[in-house]
C-alpha cells in the first residue's frame, strides 16, 4: 500500500517556541492531507484538512493561528505549532488521501509525532 | 453531522477464541465507507477491514470479518482465532465519499494467553 511518513517522530520543545511537523506521501501525490490530534487513550480528533495550493480548512474549535498548516507541494504538508504550551503536548497524526479516481479516495496514515512541551 | 459510537471501551478475549466489537453510526448519506482500524502500542494506524455501503456482502479479511447492517446503521467486527498480536485499540471509522474520516472513541482489546 501507499506510504506516509512523518518527521520528527518525537520532539521536545520549550514553552513559547514553535515546532514544525512534516507529513510526506512517499510514493503517491496527495492533493489532500489531514491532521489529527490524539490524547492518551483517546480517539483521533480531526484538526484540519490540508489542500495543496490553498488554505487549510480547520475544524471547529481549532485555532488556525496556533496550528499553521502549509501544503506547498503534492507530497508535503507541514503543521507548525506556534508559541507552544504544555497543553499542546499530544500525539499528532497525518493522513494523505489518494488522488481522485484511485481507490475511491483511500487514505493512508503516517506513524505519528509525539510532541512534548516543557 | 455524522457520528460514530463504540459502546465497549474495553474488551478481553481468550487466545484462540472469537470476539466481536460493536460499532454504530449515524448518517443521512447513502453512499459511504466504513472501516475498522487497529492501533497497537506503536500508535501506527493499521487498516483492518473496509466496507463500502453499497455492497450488501460483508467484508472479510482472513480472521477478521464484519457484520454490516445498513438499515440499523451497525458495523461490528468479529475477530476469530484471536492471537496475542491482536491486542490493541480498535477504532471504527466512517467516511463519506469524498470527505474526512470520522473515528469512534475506540475499544481497547486485551488478549489473554
Amino acid at each position: 500500500g501507499a506510504v506516509v511518513s512523518q518527521h520528527p517522530s518525537r520532539v521536545i520543545c520549550k514553552s513559547g517556541t514553535s515546532v514544525k511537523i512534516e507529513c510526506r506521501s512517499l510514493d503517491f501525490q496527495a492533493t489532500t492531507m489531514f491532521w489529527y490530534r490524539q490524547f492518551p487513550k483517546k480517539s483521533l480528533m480531526l484538526m484540519a484538512t490540508s489542500n495543496e495550493g490553498s488554505k487549510a480548512t480547520y475544524e471547529q474549535g481549532v485555532e488556525k493561528d496556533k496550528f499553521l498548516i502549509n501544503h506547498a507541494s503534492l507530497t508535503l504538508s507541514t503543521l507548525t505549532v506556534t508559541s507552544a504550551h504544555p497543553e499542546d503536548s499530544s500525539f499528532y497524526i497525518c493522513s494523505a488521501r489518494l488522488p481522485a479516481g484511485l481507490a475511491r479516495y483511500e487514505q493512508y496514515f503516517g506513524p505519528g509525532t509525539r510532541l512534548t512541551v516543557t | 453531522a455524522q457520528t460514530v459510537t463504540q459502546s465497549q471501551p474495553e474488551m478481553s478475549v481468550q487466545e484462540a477464541e472469537t470476539v466481536t466489537l460493536s460499532c454504530t453510526y449515524d448518517t443521512s448519506e447513502s453512499d459511504y465507507y466504513l472501516f475498522w482500524y487497529k492501533q497497537p502500542p506503536s500508535r501506527q494506524m493499521i487498516l483492518v477491514i473496509r466496507q463500502e455501503a453499497y455492497k450488501q456482502q460483508n467484508a472479510t479479511e482472513n480472521r477478521f470479518s464484519v457484520n454490516f447492517q445498513k438499515a440499523a446503521k451497525s458495523f461490528s467486527l468479529k475477530i476469530s482465532d484471536s492471537q496475542l498480536g491482536d491486542a490493541a485499540m480498535y477504532f471504527c471509522a466512517y467516511r463519506s465519499q469524498y470527505d474526512k474520516v470520522i473515528f469512534g472513541p475506540g475499544t481497547s482489546l486485551s488478549v489473554i494467553p
